[in-house]
């Protein structure tokens, strides 16, 4: 079984660009998160879709960060403009159901400058 | 590779010594839990899990105890490796919000 794809591996930008990170979940996964960790961390929730709904978005700062799940399959997640602060790993996972294994890419690692 | 944490506690075994790791849950919603082992620049990685109406569940070579009287879990590792060197993550799922809440983590140093 294929794991989570995410694509860049890095990304290096500077403050007030923008970025988009890019996830494809486990064939069959209706349940795909998006995941923060700086640096010393543990992960944080930043957003939860249901095939191509958002179950949970509270996490999520909305005026610079948007992600989509258009055909319920892959995912992106995008900060405009981003700031010094967002650096840090974007972690994306999926699960077939929620409360039940899920499975972590190996992540997009954002620098900003 | 750089480090996922430069700031965690850090606990440091002798190879082929037992390892116990630590972590307290806030949340007694929480029905569902995780250990998660994660390498420098890679994701977290599935060890075991264990769901509240168990109190202990044993994989190959690892062990997880749920204690939810004081909620508490723990990840105990037998014959500890170097290859077991990483950082160790609990999470535990919320029912209400089927969503994973990470806690801190645990710095695993292994020395042969």
């Amino acid at each position: 079984e294929a794991g989570v794809a995410q694509s860049p591996r890095y990304k290096i930008i500077e403050k007030r660009q923008s970025v988009a990170f890019w996830c494809n979940p486990i064939s069959g996964h209706a349940t795909l998160y998006w995941y923060q960790q700086i640096l010393g961390q543990g992960p944080k929730l930043l957003i939860q879709f249901q095939n191509n709904g958002v179950v949970d978005d509270s996490q999520l700062p909305k005026d610079r960060f948007s992600a989509e799940r258009l055909k319920g399959v892959d995912s992106t997640l995008k900060i405009q403009p981003a700031k010094l602060e967002d650096s840090a790993v974007y972690l994306c996972a999926s699960t077939t159901q929620p409360n039940y294994g899920y499975t972590f890419g190996s992540g997009t690692r954002l620098t900003v400058v | 590779g750089e480090s996922v944490g430069l700031h965690l506690p850090t606990l440091s075994v002798q190879e082929g010594d037992n390892s116990i790791i630590n972590c307290a849950y806030s949340n007694s919603a929480s029905d569902y839990f995780i250990w998660y082992k994660q390498e420098s620049g890679k994701g977290p990685q599935f060890i075991i899990d264990i769901r509240s109406n168990m109190d202990k569940r044993q994989g190959q070579r690892v062990t997880v105890l749920l204690n939810k009287t004081v909620k508490h879990l723990s990840l105990q590792i037998a014959a500890t490796q170097p290859g077991d060197s990483a950082v160790y993550f609990c999470a535990e799922n919320d029912a209400g919000f089927q969503k994973l809440v990470f806690g801190t983590g645990t710095r695993l140093l292994v020395s042969p």
